[in-house]
């Protein structure tokens, strides 16, 4: 079956600093992929949605200069959580579609700590 | 390595009826259970979230249940509509890392 490949799955890094998590499609072509983030003992949530080629969008409430998405090709999204703080760890995770279909496929998840 | 089945694959029932969708994983030491539901040409919107302290939680006509021991967890959906119709999904997780399994696809008809 399809897969998606997210990288890292654990960052721990100083608060300010930049981190990027790396969504792939390994044997499909996403032409859309989800953005989601889970806080400890909350449900996910969807933070954006983007289609390649064009900007995320995102949900209310997800500051879009904090969190850079870009999906310029069909195999791989990132997201940058920019000047990360204590606030921002979490736990992040993807989810990609393919053309005409329906069905996501989902990456394991990246668990950020912002010390 | 966690794995989650979801039973069955696809579900097509009357209005009205009740129905029960299955979830299974295979590694008990989940921090937590998630069930989603998946509409066309959306992302995955949370129904319910169990704790893994937790055997089981209600939202209007939905509950799920939970059963670590046994790695089970159901989603009982009661008096079904034509607008429950979506794919259903629960994702386990575990340290790091959260596994889904790969729905069912329930289609309620009027």
């Amino acid at each position: 079956g399809a897969v998606v490949s997210q990288h890292p799955s654990r960052v721990i890094c100083k608060s300010g600093t930049s981190v990027k998590i790396e969504c792939r499609s390994l044997d499909f072509q996403a032409t859309t992929m989800f953005w989601y983030r889970q806080f400890p003992k909350q449900s996910l949530m969807l933070m954006a949605t983007s289609n390649e080629g064009s900007k995320a969008t995102y949900e209310q409430g997800v500051e879009k200069d904090k969190f850079l998405i870009n999906h310029a090709s069909l195999t791989l999204s990132t997201l940058t959580v920019t000047s990360a703080h204590p606030e921002d760890s979490s736990f992040y995770i993807c989810s990609a579609r393919g053309s005409g279909s329906e069905k996501l496929f989902f990456g394991s998840g990246t668990q950020l700590s912002v010390l | 390595k966690q794995e989650v089945t979801q039973i069955p694959a696809a579900l097509s029932v009357p209005e009205g009826e009740n129905l029960v969708l299955n979830c299974s994983f295979t590694d008990s030491a989940i921090y937590n259970l998630q069930w989603f539901r998946q509409d066309p040409g959306k992302g995955l919107t949370s129904l319910l979230l169990i704790q893994s302290s937790q055997r089981e939680q209600t939202s209007g006509r939905l509950n799920a249940s939970l059963d670590k021991s046994s790695g089970r967890s159901t989603l009982y959906i009661a008096a079904s509509q034509p607008g429950d119709s979506a794919t259903y999904l629960c994702a386990a997780h575990n340290n790091n890392d959260m596994r889904f399994g790969a729905g069912t696809r329930l289609t309620v008809k009027p």
